[in-house]
């Protein structure tokens, strides 16, 4: 059975501080995403790797692959309070189901 | 392009009752979904569909019927609603390019009292 870890549920940082969320995975996969989720809102694409060692980035996010370790990093940079949100990564379980993980709440205090 | 659809946004019944849930995309794509998501549960895969005329169980299918009525629209019923089935539930639909990335949609908030 597939599973999906995030670590931690739960980060609550400074503006200005750099910060990294982790996600392990059991088994191999070729696809991770990550989403994120505003309060009250739907899940929003953010960023898919595809292969080992692929790194995306988009403003202060910046994703990283390593399907040997079976891990995927999330990394905040000089965090500001609109990356407020929770962040899910997202494994391709087979050929048409994602397995996600529980989600890191981001609270990023002035 | 209004992407992926849902309706009702909202919506309360009670134990007992029945409803469904309507889901559409506008991007072509194949393969749609329906997930539940619940606090300190991420999402969850109730069923699927890789193409009209096809479905499939997902990770909690119980209590759930699905219909892929066309290649456009997915919908999702609840026969007899549960307090346990109170929950968000979000319909996606997956890209055929490689990245196979799926888009979601609104939400539909669910409460079964």
């Amino acid at each position: 059975e597939l599973k999906v870890e995030q670590n931690p549920l739960f980060l609550s940082m400074q503006e200005g501080k750099n910060y990294t969320i982790y996600c392990n995975y059991s088994t191999t996969s070729d696809r991770l995403y990550w989403y994120r989720q505003d309060p009250g809102k739907s899940l929003e694409s953010l960023f898919v790797l595809l292969s080992n060692g692929a790194v995306k980035q988009e403003g202060r996010l910046m994703a990283s692959l390593d399907t040997k370790a079976r891990l995927s990093t999330l990394h905040i940079t000089a965090a500001v309070h609109d990356l407020s949100a929770t962040y899910f990564c997202a494994i391709q379980g087979g050929s048409e189901k994602l397995v996600f993980g529980k989600g890191t709440k981001l609270t990023v205090n002035p | 392009n209004a992407g992926v659809t849902q309706t009702p946004k909202f919506q309360v019944l009670k134990t007992g009752q029945s409803m469904t849930l309507q889901c559409a995309q506008d991007m072509n794509h194949n393969s749609m979904y329906w997930y539940r998501q619940d606090p300190g549960m991420g999402l969850r895969l109730i069923y699927y569909s890789a193409s009209e005329g096809t479905t499939d169980k997902g990770e909690v299918p119980n209590g759930y019927n699905v219909s892929r009525l066309n290649k456009r629209e997915f919908s999702l019923r609840l026969e007899s609603a549960a307090p346990s089935q109170t929950s968000v539930y979000f319909c996606a639909s997956r890209s055929a390019l490689s990245s196979y990335e799926q888009y979601f949609g609104p939400g539909t908030r669910l409460t079964v009292t």
